[in-house]
């Protein structure tokens, strides 16, 4: 198995909701992501979790929430958020290689397109 | 701050003529280059670059990495209407380990 998937597909929310993305993968990666990416732009890092620890949160406002359950499972929990927040959501993953030579190779997951109204 | 840099920004050719994209970058202890093609969803996965592996070939699709002068080239030769896409670049530093840092990206659009 060499997916990422992402649930759901598509969210529609209110300002006031609390809704929560979906990520999963079988590849045995120990290291998973979230990015943000707007229309015509590239992805923005917004969370690292490295062996179920969160290693790198690039200054996401708290309405943003991460949880790594287990290895192969990564959430995000929304709250309160605003309409400028409206973009599609990737969750990727790669290998934790320690050797700095190697480098990791990253796999995106089709991502969920969230509005916010 | 880690710096990537894409260009063109944007470029159209004809089907069967080769592309040629650049990445140029200033990051903290380079540790790999990633080449991404991105059309209406999430980006594909298409080369790892790093110290040790500095050329790359798939196909049609090419890269190398010239460490010294910290740019990457991807190649699209005898290009098809299915290449039309945005192409993406990477850079992780290992300073940071997993901070990926994207370049803006290349437009590139194939005509029959």
């Amino acid at each position: 198995d060499t997916e990422v998937t992402q649930t759901p597909k598509h969210l529609v929310m209110g300002m006031t909701n609390k809704k929560s993305l979906k990520c999963e993968q079988h590849m045995g990666h120990r290291a998973m992501y979230w990015y943000k990416q707007k229309a015509k732009k590239p992805p923005e890092l917004m969370f690292v979790y490295s062996y179920e620890k969160l290693s790198i949160n690039e200054s996401v406002p708290s309405r943003f929430s991460p949880e790594c359950p287990n290895s192969s499972l990564l959430n995000l929990h929304l709250h309160a958020l605003q309409p400028e927040d409206s973009a599609l959501y990737l969750c990727a993953s790669s290998q934790v290689v320690g050797a700095r030579d190697l480098g990791n190779e990253q796999f995106f997951g089709p991502g969920t397109r969230l509005t916010v109204l | 701050e880690d710096k990537v840099v894409q260009s063109p920004l944007s470029l159209v050719v004809h089907e069967g003529d080769t592309v040629t994209l650049n990445c140029s970058y200033e990051v903290t202890n380079f540790r790999s280059l990633l080449w991404y093609k991105q059309e209406k969803k999430a980006p594909t996965f298409l080369f790892m670059l790093t110290s040790s592996g500095i050329e790359k070939k798939s196909g049609r699709l090419s890269s190398i990495l010239d460490k010294k002068e910290l740019f990457s080239i991807l190649n699209i030769t005898a290009t098809q209407t299915g290449d039309s896409a945005v192409y993406l670049c990477a850079v992780e530093g290992s300073q940071t380990w997993g901070k990926f840092q994207f370049g803006a990206g290349t437009q590139v659009v194939v005509t029959p």
